[in-house]
């Protein structure tokens, strides 16, 4: 079984729809993150938590809310989804000593 | 942060030494440079991180100038497995998030 799983790891939606990634890992990190990507580019940091009570805003927040509703889950939510987010979503985990990541799979999210 | 710069694309032929570039002339003494690279759209993969010093483990070899203000990753016998995206970044440890630039996209060819 995969460290850190994501799910769904395919969506497609339409405009307006409420749609929540959710994210769980297995590896006992206390940070967990948030990145989008686009095609041919690099990965965007949305929202990170450094641990349960801890939520933070990363370059792209606008139109995203999170929820981190123990150390192993976080989770990503549209509230009102819109097709610029129409991307590949991925979650991922480090700890505090070195501050690898670790990435899930990814969610790919369609948006009509 | 400090910025990293790569070319967007390069090849290599298979079982040769597939060297990649970096440049971060803005680096501060206490940021670190790792690499991590994205195998077709799996989640990024974490390669090496390195201060000053030379690394090496089993995935790759990462060369820092004295200067600090580049860097080369080198895989000594690239496979048709290691076609991927290869992400450079700069960062301090304990709390500076990573910052995903564009890459190099490495195309090992047979």
């Amino acid at each position: 079984d995969a460290d850190v799983t994501q799910t769904p790891r395919n969506r497609i939606t339409k405009t307006g729809k409420r749609i929540m990634l959710e994210c769980s890992q297995t590896k006992g990190h206390d940070r967990m993150y948030w990145y989008r990507q686009d095609p041919g580019l690099g990965l965007r940091l949305i929202y990170y938590s450094f641990d349960v009570k801890d939520i933070n805003k990363g370059e792209i927040s606008d139109g995203y809310s999170v929820s981190r509703q123990a150390q192993a889950k976080f989770s990503l939510s549209l509230e009102s989804a819109i097709p610029n987010q129409t991307a590949l979503y991925f979650c991922a985990t480090s700890t505090g000593n070195t501050g690898e990541l670790f990435f899930g799979e990814g969610s790919r999210l369609t948006v009509l | 942060d400090a910025k990293t710069t790569q070319p967007p694309s390069m090849d290599c032929a298979e079982g040769r030494a597939a060297n990649l570039p970096c440049n971060h002339s803005t680096i501060s003494g206490n940021e670190y440079v790792y690499w991590y690279r994205q195998i077709h759209s799996q989640g990024p993969q974490y390669i090496i991180h390195g201060l000053k010093n030379n690394e090496t483990n089993e995935m790759a070899s990462l060369i820092i100038t004295e200067d600090r203000k580049s860097s080369t990753l080198i895989l000594p016998h690239a496979t048709l497995r290691d076609t991927a995206v290869y992400y450079c970044i700069v960062r301090r440890n304990y709390g500076q998030n990573f910052v995903f630039g564009p890459g190099t996209r490495l195309s090992v060819l047979p």
